[in-house]
């Protein structure tokens, strides 16, 4: 099935500076989900990106949808601690009203601040 | 509303037990999922359900039975647990097919000895 590829595996970075995951595909997306999973929890529905191009903020985090629909990236400006976490992207193939209900999920990106 | 619940939050099996993990919703949810979490392997779909009475199987169905005979609960089964499925397991429910966004449970940690 589709493949959602997430880079980087792992982050580290001082607090304050910006963070970027990314979430690649070979094939046009349907959709892209965003979830966040604090260390120990469970993963939180953040967003969902739809159309070609299109870009989502939510106070510090900013979400991006390629032209192309085949990667979408989240971008934290300065990081807190409170940002610590795995940061997930999805794909929902029955968005488009057909293909699986299966979501395809990345790997994740860990993302650990330093203090 | 209580959202997505699951119990037990903690459990220890020998090779060979079997045992239900439970999931319930109270947000009138048609479908609901279960994934397991490996260290590196991201969220892989075991058994979805798309309403009371239907089932199907995802990514990495072997070793479960799932049963949906009402809209809230979706409990998932180990027939024979085997070390190889230890790991954290989540339930989800979502809206529908389209608004699919998952309510994840706060998952049930399984250690298989």
């Amino acid at each position: 099935g589709q493949q959602v590829m997430q880079i980087p595996q792992y982050q580290h970075v001082q607090e304050g500076e910006d963070f970027t995951t990314y979430c690649n595909s070979s094939t046009t997306l349907s959709n892209i989900q965003w979830y966040k999973q604090r260390p120990g929890g469970h993963p939180v529905f953040l967003i969902q990106l739809v159309k070609s191009g299109e870009v989502k903020k939510q106070k510090r985090l900013t979400f991006q949808f390629g032209e192309a629909k085949k990667n979408s990236s989240l971008h934290i400006t300065a990081t807190q601690t409170t940002d610590v976490g795995t940061y997930f992207c999805a794909e929902n193939p029955a968005y488009s009203g057909a293909g699986s209900y299966q979501l395809t999920f990345g790997k994740g990106t860990k993302l650990s601040v330093i203090p | 509303n209580a959202g997505v619940t699951q119990t037990p939050k903690f459990q220890v099996l020998k090779t060979g037990q079997s045992m239900t993990l439970q999931c319930a919703q109270d947000m009138n949810h048609e479908y609901m999922s279960w994934y397991r979490q490996d260290p590196g392997m991201g969220l892989r779909l075991i058994h979805y359900s798309v309403g009371a009475g239907i089932t199907d199987q995802g990514e990495v169905p072997n070793g479960y039975n799932v049963s949906r005979s009402t809209t809230e609960d979706f409990p998932l089964r180990l027939l024979s647990a085997a070390p190889s499925q230890t790991s954290v397991y989540f339930c989800a429910s979502s809206y529908s097919r389209v608004r699919n966004e998952q309510y994840f449970g706060p998952g049930t940690r399984l250690t298989v000895t």
